[in-house]
């Protein structure tokens, strides 16, 4: 498997602006989870799913913020509009959450956002 | 709330010797513990996880963790690092296990290796 894919990689962008990130779980995966890295804070949950249905979001920052998942293969987080201080690394990882599995989260190589 | 706390910001370690990362934890009940290694510009890998039994935990890269439920501990070791080892370390602790709630992670310690 290819694990944990996002895109892009990088992105920068003005102030204002609609900013989307994307991610593809491992294959057979039933959760996922966005997660969000910066200096102050930094590692911190902002929503889960499990099987496409959002679990917890009580970790999305503000309205701005907004995250689906359309079917089990791919998930997507909508900043609008994205603000400087939402410059951050944006992780995606999934998980096998049902007993019998080693409940390890995987994680890809994140997406680097930087508003200006 | 549960909550992480990694006291060490940085480490600075020669190579070959011996290595400890500290890692308290806050929650109140049975923790579900983890050790992951971040290197630059990568997402984070798993060293090792802490469910129950052996409170002495073998994980890659010839890593391993004791967990000390009296002192809500779970510190990271290693006997003899290399350069490679040089990277962020984060511990984290979840309610179920990982697999099927988010983690709390610590704010990391950050490695680094003297030749």
């Amino acid at each position: 498997d290819a694990g944990v894919i996002q895109s892009p990689r990088h992105e920068v962008t003005e102030m204002g602006q609609e900013v989307t990130l994307r991610c593809k779980p491992i294959s057979g995966h039933d959760y996922l989870f966005w997660y969000r890295q910066t200096m102050m804070r930094g590692l911190e949950l902002l929503i889960y799913f499990n099987n496409n249905v959002p679990i917890d979001d009580s970790g999305m920052p503000e309205d701005r913020f907004s995250a689906k998942m359309p079917n089990a293969s791919f998930s997507t987080l909508k900043i609008q509009p994205s603000e400087p201080r939402d410059s951050a690394v944006y992780f995606c990882a999934s998980s096998h959450g049902t007993s019998g599995y080693s409940y390890e989260q995987y994680f890809g190589p994140g997406t680097r956002l930087t508003v200006t | 709330a549960q909550s992480v706390t990694q006291p060490d910001i940085h480490i600075t370690v020669s190579e070959g010797a011996s290595l400890e990362l500290r890692c308290n934890y806050s929650y109140g009940a049975t923790p579900y513990l983890f050790w992951y290694v971040q290197s630059p510009g990568q997402g984070l890998q798993l060293l090792l996880k802490y469910f129950s039994g052996d409170t002495l935990v073998q994980g890659i890269k010839g890593f391993e963790a004791e967990f000390k439920r009296s002192q809500s501990s779970f510190n990271l070791r290693k006997p003899s690092v290399h350069w490679s080892d040089a990277a962020e370390y984060f511990c984290a602790v979840s309610y179920s296990g990982g697999g099927a709630d988010g983690l709390t992670f610590g704010k990391g310690t950050h490695l680094i290796i003297q030749p």
